[in-house]
């Protein structure tokens, strides 16, 4: 039972360029988010995922898109990587949204250059 | 919108004392919970305890304790018999219908 698992661990990304952060868990939760910490802050809402098949809007969602492939994964996509989305980039699960504790994935740390 | 505030950036405690963690946070609802986690230096974000606001009962795991003063909007963490381990980011998080919302973490560490 691996949990919550994120790829890559690291990236380096040029300004301009895209790329898909991918999240998987394992533990048959229905709704998944994505956050990204930068220094000094906690944690901010991306976008999140209530249950299969719905999207929402977080605090910070301008540059990003997401994809709720199925019930097990959540993408994240740059379409074109800014230096301001330089940031650590978590996924999260939980069983329901809103009442359920959050259980987060190991994180990606991307560098826009 | 819900604000979380750790008033505390850093704190340090000599091994095996007890330290007590500050959070406060902002709200006009009744119904909602609350949650502090660890972030080690491996970055994993761990949940370390979680409280239900309707529960007067302070939430306690194994050596780490909750202080929850509903009417003062206070959700303090005790840590007793502190160990090496304990060292990492604490994050206390606040959730409703809406979202969780983190406050921007204490830095604990533990001195040998």
């Amino acid at each position: 039972n691996a949990g919550v698992t994120q790829t890559p661990k690291f990236q380096v990304l040029k300004t301009g360029q895209s790329m898909t952060l991918q999240c998987a868990q394992d533990m048959n939760h229905n709704s998944m988010y994505w956050y990204r910490q930068d220094p000094g802050m906690g944690l901010r809402l991306i976008y999140y995922s209530a249950s299969e098949g719905t999207t929402d809007k977080g605090e910070v969602p301008n540059g990003y898109n997401v994809s709720r492939l199925n019930k097990r994964e959540f993408s994240l996509r740059l379409e074109s990587a800014a230096p301001s989305q330089t940031s650590v980039y978590f996924c999260a699960s939980s069983t329901e949204l809103s009442t359920d504790t959050q259980y987060f994935g190991p994180g990606t740390r991307l560098t826009v250059l | 919108a819900q604000t979380v505030t750790q008033s505390q950036p850093e704190m340090s405690v000599q091994e095996a004392e007890t330290v007590t963690l500050s959070c406060t946070y902002d709200t006009s609802e009744s119904n909602y919970y609350l949650f502090w986690y660890k972030q080690p230096p491996s970055r994993q974000m761990i949940l370390v305890i979680r409280q239900e606001a309707y529960k007067q009962q302070n939430a306690t795991e194994n050596r780490f304790s909750v202080n929850f003063q509903k009417a003062a909007k206070s959700f303090s963490l005790k840590i007793s018999d502190s160990q090496l381990g304990d060292t990492a980011m604490y994050f206390c998080a606040f959730m409703n219908i809406e979202k969780l919302t983190f406050g921007t973490g204490t830095r604990l560490t533990i001195i040998p």
